[in-house]
């Protein structure tokens, strides 16, 4: 089992343009979940998904837009990219409730100039 | 919301030491997490473990729910343990883990 991964590992972006980050998970996982982390900080819930076809908002939300067409892969996708975007982005999935286990993906470095 | 809290924040280590990573949490969970954040940024699971005391090589963890908190034993430690050690939780109807702010370990050789 390959678990988490993500594409693609880096990406930079000018301010405006759009990209979309890719999350495939292998284990039949129905909770998916995109978060980001700035430095020094811990990790913050940007938006997430009950089961496919399902997403809903986290805690920073704002600027970004995401998409769960099938059950293995989650899309985070930003329309406009801006610097205060520039961050690490990890996506994790869990077996049912976040009351499980969290497994995370290797992470996705965007530098927004 | 629930508030998280690690300590110490910053530990520096001979190699073959043995720490104790402590996470203080403000309400009543039922995911708790350890995770390791080696040097090039990859989150490394460590412990499941809402309650009780698990152990993995020369990693145990103790999670005392009622008092709320959560210990990480590291012991005889090697310079590959260094990076960031994050807890994280979710508490009971949530829909997210919170993260502590984490403790960056750095084991001198």
């Amino acid at each position: 089992n390959a678990g988490v991964t993500q594409t693609p590992k880096f990406r930079v972006l000018k301010t405006g343009q759009s990209m979309t980050l890719l999350c495939a998970q292998d284990m039949n996982h129905e909770y998916m979940y995109w978060y980001r982390q700035d430095p020094g900080m811990g990790l913050r819930l940007i938006h997430y998904s009950v089961g496919e076809g399902t997403t809903a908002k986290g805690e920073v939300p704002d600027g970004y837009n995401v998409s769960r067409l099938k059950k293995q892969n989650f899309l985070l996708g930003l329309e406009s990219a801006a610097p205060s975007q520039t961050s690490v982005y990890f996506c994790a999935s869990s077996y049912e409730t976040p009351a499980y286990e969290q497994y995370f993906g290797p992470g996705t470095r965007l530098t927004v100039t | 919301g629930i508030q998280v809290e690690q300590s110490p924040p910053d530990l520096i280590l001979q190699e073959g030491a043995n720490s104790t990573l402590r996470c203080n949490f403000s309400d009543s969970v039922n995911n708790l997490q350890w995770f390791h954040q080696n040097p090039w940024g990859q989150l490394i699971n460590l412990f499941y473990i809402p309650s009780g005391t698990k152990q993995n090589g020369r990693l145990s963890a103790t999670t005392v729910a009622t008092e709320r908190y959560s210990l990480l034993y590291i012991s005889s430690s090697q310079t590959t343990d260094s990076g960031v050690y994050f807890c994280a939780v979710v508490i009971q109807g949530a829909q997210k883990l919170v993260f502590g702010q984490g403790t960056r370990l750095t084991i001198n050789p």
